[in-house]
């Protein structure tokens, strides 16, 4: 089946600290893969997206790289920001023509300290 | 360009009762998705909409329905309310329905259930 699977949050930084949230996925099928972003008492915006192997998807310093080998979207920014504090999650999307589906991840929750 | 509109942002309701949830999608854009989001569970497929046809539906009990007009706007219906529908119910619209199709989210109906 279709499935994805995040690290487990809270996670924790200072500000200026490097960020990775880990996220690897299986699918049947060649799926797209997304970052979205949560804030308080919002939707979900998306963050960067990536369709095929070796793609790398980057917004505002967040970058990552759609691995196939290792079935795995790990989402990095090298300089983190009390703004960024927020959930992440991880989604993919696969099927067929008329038949789609979206699969999020549990979500990572990120703090930032100052 | 106006985002993804859901309304009411917020609704209480006590149980055995049924509720209608709305969404419009941003202009142009002619598929619907509706996601139930709960701590416990995460964020949940609930069905998805395009040119006015159910595309695809997610494990969701027959109490919950949708429908899209032929403008693209989208209602959900539950009816016979359970304690464990209290959830935040978000809706995403994009521009067609395909692999590489980001969505982009409304802010949510938060629904209470006493």
């Amino acid at each position: 089946g279709n499935s994805v699977t995040q690290m487990e949050g809270p996670v924790t930084l200072s500000e200026e600290a490097f960020l990775t949230i880990n996220c690897t996925y299986t699918a049947t099928g060649y799926p797209s893969l997304f970052w979205y972003v949560q804030y308080p008492g919002e939707g979900l915006q998306l963050l960067l997206k990536a369709t095929k192997a070796d793609d790398k998807g980057s917004n505002k310093g967040f970058e990552a790289t759609y691995r196939k080998e290792t079935t795995s979207f790990h989402l990095e920014k090298g300089s983190v920001q009390v703004s960024d504090s927020a959930v992440y999650f991880c989604a993919l999307r696969v099927g067929t023509s008329g038949t789609y589906k979206y699969i999020f991840g549990t979500g990572t929750r990120l703090k930032v300290l100052a | 360009k106006a985002g993804v509109t859901q309304t009411p942002r917020y609704l209480i309701k006590t149980r055995g009762q049924q509720v209608t949830l709305s969404c419009s999608p941003i202009s142009g854009h002619r598929s619907v998705s509706w996601y139930q989001q709960t701590p416990g569970q995460g964020l949940q497929f609930l069905f998805e909409y395009f040119s006015e046809t159910q595309r695809n539906k997610g494990n969701f009990p027959g109490r919950f329905s949708g429908r899209q007009f032929s403008n693209s706007r989208s209602e959900m219906n539950v009816s016979t309310l359970e304690l464990g529908d209290s959830a935040l119910y978000l809706c995403a619209s994009s521009l067609e329905t395909g692999t590489n199709q980001p969505q982009h989210f409304g802010d949510g109906t938060r629904l209470s259930i006493l």
